[in-house]
């Protein structure tokens, strides 16, 4: 069966630290692959696409790589900060449907 | 440029209710996806629509709820005779159509259906 999978349990870590979330996707071919952040009570927030040809892509302090040998992308915040507290989405895009398959996101929370 | 507006913001409907959801897209993005999330659940897809039409239904639930984007006007969502197991969370997501797939989608803010 397909599955896309993030760590179900919350990632706490100290700011100014690099937080690594963790997708990895099973019987699925994307074509892209896109990261989005959701706060509590809103919608997702794009945030970064990777292509299925790339293997890494950077925005500021975000960092994205994408291995479909491995079937996993790796989302990276550097320096991270309390306002980076949220739940982090990983998304795949396949077939011509352009609809978004969605993980069940990880829980950040970032300490002083 | 607005974003992609959802009302209400909150709905709520005894149960055998019928609800309607409503969402505009951005100015210039002629698709639309609906998106359902459950408590401390991931959003799962239900519709994808173009401008009177409808493109991939393979989430929707077949009997009670269906959604239209017309011509003119925002896209609805219905859900007839609601039961509490409907309650949740309802996101439109809009995108552009020369993109598809290859840019990110904008979310709208949601409506938060309570079934009572």
């Amino acid at each position: 069966s397909q599955k896309i999978e993030q760590n179900s349990e919350a990632l706490n870590i100290q700011e100014g630290k690099t937080a690594t979330l963790t997708c990895n996707y099973t019987n699925y071919s994307p074509a892209y692959l896109q990261w989005y952040r959701q706060d509590p009570g809103r919608g997702p927030v794009f945030l970064l696409l990777i292509r299925e040809n790339e293997k890494e892509k950077r925005k500021e302090r975000l960092k994205v790589t994408f291995d479909t040998t491995l079937k996993q992308s790796l989302f990276h915040i550097t320096a991270s900060q309390p306002a980076d507290s949220a739940t982090y989405l990983c998304a795949l895009v396949t077939g011509t449907a352009s609809k978004l398959t969605f993980g069940t996101g990880t829980r950040l929370q970032v300490t002083l | 440029n607005a974003g992609v507006m959802q009302n209400p913001r909150h709905l709520v409907r005894r149960r055998g209710q019928e609800a309607r959801l409503r969402c505009s897209p951005m100015k210039g993005h002629s698709h639309v996806y609906w998106y359902r999330q459950l408590p401390e659940e991931g959003l799962k897809f239900m519709v994808y629509l173009q401008k009177e039409n409808i493109i991939d239904e393979s989430g929707m639930p077949k009997e009670r709820f269906s959604a239209e984007f017309p011509k003119e006007g925002p896209s609805i969502l219905r859900i007839q005779q609601v039961v509490r197991g409907d309650s949740a969370a309802y996101f439109c997501a809009s995108s552009p159509p020369w993109k598809q797939g290859n840019y990110g989608y904008t979310f709208g803010s949601g409506t938060r259906l309570t079934v009572v």
